[in-house]
């Protein structure tokens, strides 16, 4: 069975640091890439950063570019985001989902439950 | 940035209802969109993809259409358990975008 759990969600101060992790299994981790997507409490769904399978490319929101670092470890099948300089408005749940890569262009197929970020001092 | 905006932000629709979704983009998408569907605390299920791909699993009373800019969602005959949010979502390019979001709810 193909699944996606995420950890490393808390409180944290602004302008302070937090890492994500998310562990996959059930499927070959290496060949997909992956996002991060976030949903604020009560409002709707935003792409946050997608890296490719093997982390030659990655792509980021406006909203994070800079702050936040997307990276993986295909030896543990295990997808990161660094958070730093953190924000109230950077407040969620943060999603990591796997791309479908049997067409091209690749979109999101399978997600994970969440982890819930919250920034405040 | 392609920008996608959903409507209508709300519906309110009873079981057995035909209910449509639209999404407009801010510039051509071709046929790279899909659909997804949350229920409150859970993850986003995909619906559809490439604008009409039926999901596998997904119940054949929820099609999609639309290439270009105009798309939409459509659920033939709602179910109960149809009552949920629903996000379209443009993977035409870097950054990806969401609409606003449309929530369905029991008249």
């Amino acid at each position: 069975e193909v699944q996606l759990v995420e950890s490393g969600g808390g409180l944290v101060k602004p302008g302070g640091s937090l890492r994500l992790s998310c562990a996959a299994s059930g499927f070959n981790f290496s060949s997909y890439s992956m996002n991060w997507v976030r949903q604020a409490p009560g409002k709707g769904l935003e792409w946050v950063s997608c890296i490719s399978g093997g982390s030659s490319y990655m792509y980021y929101a406006d909203s994070v570019k800079g702050r936040f670092t997307i990276s993986r470890d295909n030896a543990k099948n295990s997808l990161y985001l660094q958070m730093n300089s953190l924000r109230a408005e950077d407040t969620a749940v943060y999603y990591c989902a796997r791309d479908r890569i049997t067409m091209i262009p690749y979109y999101m197929d399978v997600w994970g439950k969440g982890t819930t970020v919250t920034v405040s001092s | 940035d392609i920008q996608v905006t959903q409507s209508p932000s709300t519906l309110s629709a009873s079981v057995g209802d035909r209910v449509t979704i639209t999404c407009r983009a801010s510039q051509s998408i071709s046929s790279w969109l899909a659909w997804y569907q949350q229920k409150p605390g859970k993850a986003p299920n995909l619906l559809i993809y490439k604008a009409s791909s039926l999901e596998s699993g997904v119940p054949s009373r929820f099609s999609g259409s639309g290439s270009g800019t105009e798309f939409t969602l459509t659920i033939s005959s709602l179910q109960p358990d149809d009552f949920a949010t629903y996000y379209c979502q443009q993977y035409h390019g870097y950054p990806w975008t969401f609409g606003q979001g449309t929530k369905l709810q029991i008249k």
